[in-house]
């Protein structure tokens, strides 16, 4: 089945500090991958995504690119700031129609002090 | 920005009795879900729902789970007899269309807690 794996937390970071979460995943078809964000008492919301290989999302800074031959997807900001503290969450869908759901990660806490 | 509201934020229910979560989806959705993260774990797939009934389900969801549209707005997901380990923040979501083309937006969740 599908499983996608991510980088064990919590992650402490300085502000404007280098901020790399890792994820990999294994799947039966072409999935599509989301990170989505989780801040305090609030829902999952999309951080972004990408639908093929090779494609990069970015949003907010952040970016992540598609990496077949590794099965990757990890997450990258330059200059992390105080507001990015959250939960990170890798996920994936398989293309399969009918079968849209998404599977997650563990997620990965994120603190950034100033 | 439209999004998906679910009610109540935190449900307190004793071991046994029954619970219903709600959810409404964005209006012009037609994909519906319902995930839960038990503290500290992974969010897990529950159910999917599309054209009024369910076009998939996990483990998880068993006899003791119902999901149902009673109407053009609702979405609600019915535990029947709640047991401890049903304890968990619940997510509902929704999509446009299939998760490959667009994005689930989530509400912010219930949190159930079983006694």
């Amino acid at each position: 089945g599908n499983s996608v794996t991510q980088m064990e937390g919590p992650v402490t970071l300085s502000e404007e500090a280098f901020l790399t979460i890792n994820c990999t995943y294994t799947a039966t078809g072409y999935p599509s991958l989301f990170w989505y964000v989780q801040y305090p008492g609030e829902g999952l919301q999309l951080l972004l995504k990408a639908t093929k290989a090779d494609d990069k999302g970015s949003n907010k800074g952040f970016e992540a690119t598609y990496r077949k031959e590794t099965t990757s997807f990890h997450l990258e900001k330059g200059s992390v700031q105080v507001s990015d503290s959250a939960v990170y969450f890798c996920a994936l869908s398989d293309t399969n129609f009918g079968n849209e759901k998404l599977t997650f990660g563990t997620g990965t806490r994120l603190t950034i002090i100033p | 920005e439209p999004e998906v509201t679910q009610t109540p934020s935190h449900q307190v229910t004793q071991m046994g009795q029954e619970v219903i979560l709600r959810c409404v989806p964005i209006s012009n959705h037609l994909y519906f879900y319902w995930y839960r993260q038990i503290l500290g774990q992974k969010v897990e797939f529950l159910v999917s729902f599309y054209n009024n009934e369910i076009s998939e389900k996990s483990e998880i969801f068993d006899d003791q789970f119902s999901v149902e549209r009673p109407d053009g707005s609702n979405f609600t997901l019915k535990i029947r007899s709640t047991k401890l380990e049903d304890s968990a923040m619940y997510f509902c979501a929704s999509s446009e269309e299939t998760a490959s083309n667009q994005p689930q937006h989530f509400g912010d969740g219930t949190r159930l807690s079983i006694l």
